[in-house]
């Protein structure tokens, strides 16, 4: 019953550094989605892969990067990380590419960039 | 344009007593609608959804919601809270005509009292 698992839990870099935050789900689903939380805000949606293949930009796009691996994993870079990318990430799944459809969550990621 | 409203930033109410989270929303669609509880250093969980079939929609921990689309209000009841519900809670909208179009509520801190 993994669901979805994100790694690292918790990353500290300094401005300027890459890293690339891992995201694999386990129930077959098609289509995944990487988030923001900062507070008060709510989630932005910042990339999404509607299917194996395939990727868009969400509302908040620049600054990053993914790669839909394989139809399990959905990776997130940040080429040369800055402050205002300190932020709690959130990777996502959903069985097919639709809004009737709930999301399962991974746990987090929390990001700091010093 | 499609936007969501979480009316209380921070709800605190007494253990046994009823619980309500505001939400407003707004679309140019038949949205679907959903709720989703963080509880700290966690991931979201989806309570429950609204995808145009019955008004009142029953989730899980006893929590349902009911859309009202007269008032474009979609709050979420409980009849009895629980210390167990001390957690984040997020009003979710979607556009079912693009999937991509999904917008977070800012998020309401819901506190039990012993």
């Amino acid at each position: 019953n993994a669901g979805v698992t994100q790694t690292p839990k918790f990353q500290v870099l300094k401005t300027g550094q890459s890293m690339t935050l891992q995201c694999a789900q386990d129930m077959n689903h098609n289509s995944m989605y990487w988030y923001r939380q900062d507070p008060g805000m709510g989630l932005r949606l910042i990339y999404y892969s509607a299917s194996e293949g395939t990727t868009d930009k969400g509302e908040v796009p620049n600054g990053y990067n993914v790669s839909r691996l394989n139809k399990r994993e959905f990776s997130l870079r940040l080429e040369s990380a800055a402050p205002s990318q300190t932020s709690v990430y959130f990777c996502a799944s959903s069985p097919s590419f639709g809004t009737n459809y709930g999301y399962t969550f991974g746990s987090g990621t929390r990001l700091t960039v010093v | 344009a499609q936007s969501v409203t979480q009316l209380d930033s921070h709800v605190s109410v007494s253990e046994g007593t009823p619980v309500l989270l505001r939400c407003n929303y707004s679309s140019s669609y038949s949205p679907s609608l959903f709720w989703y509880v963080q509880h700290p250093n966690k991931g979201l969980q989806l309570l429950l959804k609204y995808t145009s079939a019955a008004t009142l929609v029953k989730g899980i921990n006893g929590f349902e919601a009911e859309f009202k689309k007269s008032e474009t209000s979609f709050h979420l009841t409980k009849p009895s809270a629980h210390m167990s519900d001390a957690a984040e809670y997020f009003c979710v909208v979607s556009d079912p005509s693009s999937a991509s179009k999904i917008i977070f509520g800012s998020g309401t801190r819901l506190s039990i009292r012993p």
